[in-house]
């Protein structure tokens, strides 16, 4: 079965602070994505990435930064970190098969930044 | 634009109850529909899928149909269970790269 791994289950950090999420899928999927999840709105998007050194600007990209240098890892990045990025982190991935939309996800980090 | 509005919960339930989430969409053209369920501490799980109209998605005794005429696509299950208690989000695509979720409903089922 899909794995899809995030390295932290749980991160705290100060404001300010430069922060690495990572994200690894070990099915060979070209497409991965990142999303936050906040109570009461859901899923949104951040970036997603159809392939290696690919990436695509989601609905709120603004404060995060995104890099792929191997198709099995997808980092996401945030420059200085601020309270309101206090979020639970969700990576996802899939196959670039129109015929398969189904999305494998991780089990979160959940950030707080203080 | 595209998006996906859901009940808010939380339902609780008795087991055995009927379940009803409620679920619709705007879309600019014609996405597939997905039912994810998230239990706790886990990450998202796809429960059924409809790729066009009339589909009639189903997993786990859940069922959902994709009806194009009132944009819905509601979640149902006949008898609840205990370890059915999670979150629920409704998620639709159309072009594979964005999917756009839900607010996701969360369901207790009580014994």
């Amino acid at each position: 079965d899909v794995k899809v791994t995030q390295s932290s289950r749980y991160l705290v950090k100060r404001t300010g602070e430069k922060v690495f999420l990572e994200c690894v899928q070990d099915m060979d999927h070209e497409n991965m994505f990142w999303y936050r999840q906040d109570p009461g709105l859901g899923l949104r998007l951040i970036y997603f990435s159809y392939d290696v050194k690919m990436k695509e600007k989601g609905d709120i990209p603004e404060g995060y930064s995104v890099s792929r240098e191997k198709k099995e890892r997808f980092s996401l990045i945030l420059e200085s970190a601020s309270t309101n990025q206090t979020s639970m982190y969700l990576c996802a991935s899939r196959v670039r098969d129109k015929t398969n939309e189904k999305l494998f996800f991780g089990s979160g980090t959940q950030l707080s930044v203080l | 634009g595209n998006s996906v509005t859901q009940m808010e919960g939380p339902v609780t339930l008795s087991e055995e109850a009927f379940l009803t989430i409620n679920c619709t969409y705007t879309a600019t053209g014609y996405p597939s529909l997905f039912w994810y369920v998230q239990y706790p501490g886990e990450g998202l799980q796809l429960l059924l899928k409809a790729t066009k109209a009339d589909d009639k998605g189903s997993n786990k005794g859940f069922e959902a149909t994709y009806r194009k005429e009132t944009t819905s696509f509601h979640l149902e299950k006949g008898s609840v269970q205990v370890s059915d208690s999670a979150v629920y989000f409704c998620a639709l695509t159309l072009n594979f790269n964005k999917f756009y979720f839900g607010s996701g409903t969360k369901l207790n089922v009580k014994p």
